[in-house]
């Protein structure tokens, strides 16, 4: 089945500066790739999301390049403020199949 | 709120009881997905609906785990004769079918078992 792996699992940055996440998948077949943000005590909230025939997707500060060869996606947010601070998860899915989530990474913005 | 909706949002119980939880997809949400989150960790994948038919059951879900959805609208996840193991957020996901991949999250029942 597939594995999902994400590092780091926690990152500190300064306001304003960029936070990069990367995660890699196991099975070749995954065709689906999210990211979602969760806040302290609330739901996964979809953020970006990026299909394998796409290699970047961008959506203002965020986006989401993905390297199918090497079987990993990254998400970029760039000038990071207070309230990006949160976990984040990646996760991968074939069409008819489950989703895999990473463990997460828990971004903190320093003001 | 048009969103997926959950119930109870906090559930305590002693161990050896029976507890169900329902969710409430988003209306025209065909699949239903049942997640479950611990601590620090990401969901974890339990089982997910088509419409009324139950299509997957991750093989990590016990026996005592049973999950419905007869009308294809909301669905229920009943577990029984809890065990402190189980105490997590339990999480339910719905999106639009085989298309659209998105799955929209509720809020989730937060169980702890004493």
């Amino acid at each position: 089945g597939e594995n999902v792996e994400q590092h780091p699992s926690t990152l500190s940055v300064q306001e304003g500066d960029s936070a990069v996440i990367k995660c890699t998948y196991s099975d070749s077949a995954s065709n689906y790739f999210p990211w979602y943000k969760q806040e302290l005590g609330k739901r996964p909230q979809l953020i970006i999301d990026i299909r394998s025939n796409v290699g970047e997707k961008k959506d203002q500060r965020i986006a989401v390049t993905l390297n199918k060869t090497a079987k990993h996606f990254s998400l970029h947010i760039t000038e990071t403020q207070p309230e990006d601070s949160a976990v984040y998860f990646c996760a991968a899915k074939q069409n008819n199949n489950d989703m895999r989530f990473g463990a997460g990474t828990r971004l903190t913005v320093k003001p | 709120d048009t969103g997926v909706s959950q119930n109870p949002r906090h559930k305590i119980t002693k161990r050896g009881q029976n507890v169900t939880f329902r969710c409430d997809p988003i209306s025209e949400h065909n699949r239903l997905y049942w997640y479950r989150q611990t601590l620090g960790q990401g969901p974890e994948f339990l089982t997910y609906f088509q419409n009324e038919a139950q299509l997957e059951k991750s093989r990590l879900l016990s026996d005592r785990f049973s999950a419905e959805r007869p009308k294809g609208s909301f669905s229920t996840l009943e577990i029984q004769r809890t065990e402190q193991g189980d105490s997590a957020m339990y999480l339910c996901a719905s999106s639009l079918g085989r298309v659209t991949l998105e799955q929209f999250f509720g809020p989730g029942t937060r169980l702890t078992v004493l």
